[in-house]
């Protein structure tokens, strides 16, 4: 089974420039979340849905930032424009609601984005 | 709100030797669950266990144990017999049964390196 998959890989961009960052989560999974990781705050989380409808989002750090889920099958998480202290690995998970409580999240590879 | 600790940011050990990471957890939930993830050089989060708040059993997987303490809110991970392949970032993490849904709250991971 594939799992969650994460675009680009690595990304390096100019101060200034728009960044989109794209997830595609594991098939039949109903809840996806957005991490970021940097050595100063560790794991953050910047966002979730839940049925592609997002529930909180009190993470995202400013209004430079942004995240939609057209689809179940697809999220995007956008920087605009972008500052070298977002320079990060954003990581997508998702999970499955289930009647036996709270499952376990299933992370992407990271996006490893460098802003000059 | 919730918290978790894990109080040693980096452990150095010899291959073939045991080690504990400790993990102590807040929270003023009766039902909650916990995680443990492992992140090895390469990048990835790859979950290793779920555990819930009811059950304080101790599990073992081949050379992983967990303890499970409620009544010191701990949750520490042991590898007996380390190996080099074991050398990875672990994370401990808490999630709390709440009407938002199934969010982490991870520590802030302890680094292990185990020498040859």
């Amino acid at each position: 089974d594939a799992g969650v998959i994460q675009s680009p890989r690595h990304e390096v961009t100019e101060m200034g420039q728009e960044v989109t960052l794209r997830c595609k989560p594991i098939s039949g999974h109903d809840y996806l979340f957005w991490y970021r990781q940097t050595m100063m705050r560790g794991l953050e989380l910047l966002i979730y849905f839940n049925n592609n409808v997002p529930i909180d989002d009190s993470g995202m750090p400013e209004d430079r930032f942004s995240a939609k889920m057209p689809n179940a099958s697809f999220s995007t998480l956008k920087i605009q424009p972008s500052e070298p202290r977002d320079s990060a690995v954003y990581f997508c998970a998702s999970s499955v609601s289930g009647t036996s409580g709270y499952n376990e999240q299933f992370f992407g590879p990271g996006t490893r984005l460098t802003v000059l | 709100a919730q918290k978790v600790t894990q109080a040693q940011t980096e452990i150095s050990v010899v291959e073939k030797e045991d080690v504990t990471l400790d993990c102590v957890y807040e929270t003023r939930d009766t039902t909650y669950y916990l995680f443990w993830y492992k992140q090895p050089p390469s990048g990835e989060l790859v979950f290793l266990i779920r555990r819930n708040s009811f059950d304080e059993q101790n599990e073992i997987s081949g050379r992983y144990s967990w303890n499970f303490q409620k009544s010191t809110s701990s949750f520490n991970f042991t590898i007996t017999a380390s190996q080099v392949v074991d050398s990875a970032v672990y994370f401990c993490a808490l999630s709390e049964v709440n009407n938002a849904g199934n969010m982490l709250t991870f520590g802030g991971g302890t680094r292990l390196m185990v020498k040859p």
